[in-house]
């Protein structure tokens, strides 16, 4: 069973620093492609960075780019997401989500339960 | 203007269908597009239900039954969910996404009310 368990969310001030983390079972975790996805309270979906399986390919969403990293372990299978600059329209729930399988068409499946940053003074 | 349109609402009624549409921005033409469909029940993370860009290139999610499915209106350049024999528990936020531009983008997401 796929599972992504995401944690290190939590109460941050505005200009602080955070690192997620998401921690992947049940499926080869270096085989695959993997994204962050928020959702702001009461707000639709936000697609904020993918890695690629090797992780030579990375991308950002506009509104994170130059103050987000992306980076994955996958000795630990263990996906990450370095927050720095942080605004308060930041706080929202971070989603952990599987990519696709190296070689096969673009998707995004499995979701994990998120973990809620909150950033406010 | 946004990449992808969603109405914000829907409702219809138990055992009808629902047709759930995904509106690309002018310029982008849903022809070339894999559309994504998910559902998110309150409290929920978002569930993978299909993919579709044609009838030769479609995914169906695993466990996902077959009442939803996905097609296309080119002379709309719209992506539609298509819902048959809705059921309470179909009651949820649906959202579509797209690859374009090197950056997964999500529509508004439409409420689905089955009343």
């Amino acid at each position: 069973e796929v599972q992504l368990v995401e944690s290190g969310g939590g109460l941050v001030q505005p200009g602080g620093s955070l690192r997620l983390s998401c921690a992947a079972s049940g499926f080869t975790f270096s085989n695959y492609a993997m994204n962050w996805v928020r959702q702001a309270p009461g707000k639709g979906l936000e697609w904020v960075s993918y890695i690629s399986s090797s992780g030579t390919m990375i991308y950002y969403a506009d509104s994170v780019k130059g103050r987000f990293t992306i980076s994955r372990d996958s000795a630990k299978n263990s996906l990450f997401l370095h927050m720095n600059s942080l605004r308060v329209e930041d706080t929202a729930v971070f989603y952990c989500a599987r990519g696709e399988l190296r070689g096969v068409a673009l998707s995004v499946d499995y979701w994990g339960q998120g973990t809620l940053v909150t950033v406010s003074s | 203007q946004a990449v992808l349109t969603q109405p914000a609402s829907l409702s219809a009624s138990p055992g009808a269908s629902a047709s759930l549409t995904c509106t690309l921005r002018s310029g982008i033409n849903v022809g070339t597009y894999r559309i994504y469909w998910y559902q998110q029940k309150p409290g929920s993370p978002p569930q993978y239900l299909l993919r579709y860009r044609s009838d030769s290139d479609k995914q169906q999610g695993s466990g996902v039954p077959s009442r939803f499915s996905g097609s296309k209106d080119a002379s709309a350049n719209t992506g539609i969910l298509l819902i048959s024999g809705l059921q309470s528990e179909d009651e949820a936020d649906y959202y579509c996404m797209i690859w374009h531009s090197s950056a997964w983008v999500f529509g508004g997401g439409t409420k689905l009310t089955v009343l």
